[in-house]
């Protein structure tokens, strides 16, 4: 299945680097989101954007910055990263928010060191 | 109250048992209903949506209570490949723009 694609697939950092997690999603979906999921515990919603336009901020660390450049592609800029940020970052799409279901790419498993 | 509350298991079933996972909702106002399917350390991928008069899909059946605000998930003759978590997701009309997860039942099929 490719209909939402992600990369890296793991990533492996340091508290002082600079990643960017990317997403691409190839459904013609308008709205576009970023979940982390730590271990065992549900998926936190962090970030949504609606045709590019960010419309949701669930109160996440300026550590993490995302960029929606067009409606298929998204990333999550990353920098300045704690340990407890260690998670797989999933993106997903859905055809506009709210009421339609979502389909997720397959997730970034990062490791803060 | 939680938002959707789902009963975290195990459920531990043997092959060919049938199984059934609840999920609540606070939100009376909620017009999207789905179960997602999580394996382990894997990403959720849609199992079914879940309309008001009830859907079957194979061996899934969902089920719509509005007045109780719950919905069900019913799996007939358990498969090994079944064993994973199911999600409750459910949208709220005043938070426009998501949908809200529930955290999950754990299915353990075995031989």
């Amino acid at each position: 299945e490719t209909g939402v694609t992600q990369t890296p697939r793991h990533l492996v950092m340091g508290m002082t680097n600079k990643k960017s997690l990317k997403c691409e999603q190839h459904l013609g979906h308008n709205a576009m989101y970023w979940y982390k999921q730590s271990a065992k515990k549900p998926l936190e919603l962090m970030f949504v954007y609606s045709l590019e336009e960010r419309v949701e901020n669930n109160s996440v660390p300026s550590r993490f910055s995302p960029e929606c450049p067009n409606s298929s592609h998204l990333f999550l800029h990353l920098h300045t990263l704690q340990p407890e940020d260690s998670a797989l970052y999933l993106c997903a799409s859905s055809r506009e928010t709210g009421v339609y279901e979502q389909y997720f790419g397959p997730g970034t498993r990062l490791t803060v060191t | 109250r939680k938002e959707v509350e789902q009963d975290p298991g195990p459920f531990n079933v043997p092959e060919g048992a049938t199984v059934a996972f609840n999920c609540t909702y606070s939100n009376s106002a909620s017009q999207s209903f789905f179960w997602y399917r999580q394996d382990c350390r894997k990403e959720p991928k849609l199992l079914m949506s879940v309309y008001s008069s009830g859907n079957e899909d194979g061996r899934f059946t969902a089920q719509l209570n509005r007045a109780s605000q719950y919905i069900s998930l019913l799996i007939r003759d358990s498969k090994l490949s079944d064993s994973a978590t199911y999600l409750c997701v459910v949208n709220f009309r005043d938070s426009s723009y998501k949908l809200i997860f529930g955290s999950g039942t754990r299915l353990l099929v075995r031989p």
